[in-house]
């Protein structure tokens, strides 16, 4: 039973193409969270989203355009895909905002690796 | 300079040593930092947290955090292979591990 799941696992796709990549987790968490990995190993966040709402949006293209139809799924949208984009993608989930007194911990899912060409 | 900066490595130590992972961060503002363990082709998972001054340990692992100098360790003791992993230190200026900076990680091999 896989905790948080991502699809597809690999995306392939010519540059200007739109993707998405899709993220579900069975763990009934309230906090999603989509990272982005460089060849170099950066991790960034990107989003998160708490019970459906927006709380962190860091400085992305608006190119990158995240939804969550409901609490346990958050997906990415990439419009007019750039060779930059390529990377891997880790979409996260946490009870509450991980870290923190309580130590709440965040789970990544498998991650989904992009190349753009 | 980077928000926050680790060796890269890679760092070799043998079986049953002591690994010493190191890092700094810039942000004078930063109150939480945590180590997450990334094995190759896998993602990353949240080893340990610290938001105090002083040491916090968890089984063979023991994060150390000095905010006076900016910097923070983990020490991983009685090192296995199983250990050989790229280790990424994050700070954040909340609570929030979501919210951190990386570092470009540590990579780690323990040789049997």
């Amino acid at each position: 039973d896989t905790a948080v799941s991502q699809t597809p696992k690999y995306l392939v796709t010519q540059m200007g193409n739109d993707k998405s990549i899709k993220c579900e987790q069975n763990l009934g968490h309230d906090t999603m969270y989509w990272y982005k990995q460089d060849s170099k190993k950066f991790l960034k966040i990107m989003f998160s989203y708490n019970n459906k709402e927006l709380i962190i949006n860091e400085t992305v293209p608006n190119r990158f355009s995240p939804k969550s139809p409901d609490k346990a799924h958050l997906n990415l949208h990439i419009n007019s895909l750039e060779l930059g984009d390529s990377a891997v993608y880790f979409c996260a989930s946490s009870q509450n905002l991980a870290g923190g007194p309580r130590g709440e911990t965040q789970y990544f899912g498998p991650g989904t690796r992009l190349l753009v060409l | 300079q980077k928000e926050v900066e680790q060796n890269s490595g890679p760092l070799s130590v043998p079986e049953g040593a002591i690994a010493s992972l190191n890092c700094t961060y810039s942000d004078r503002v930063s109150q939480s930092f945590f180590w997450y363990r990334q094995y190759s082709g896998k993602s990353p998972e949240l080893i340990m947290s610290i938001y105090s001054n002083g040491d916090k340990e968890d089984g063979r692992f023991t994060a150390q955090l000095n905010k006076a100098s900016q910097y923070v360790s983990l020490l991983i003791r009685d090192s296995q292979p199983s250990d050989s992993a790229t280790y990424l230190c994050a700070a954040a200026r909340g609570a929030n591990a979501g919210k951190s900076t990386f570092g470009d990680g540590t990579t780690l091999t323990v040789k049997p």
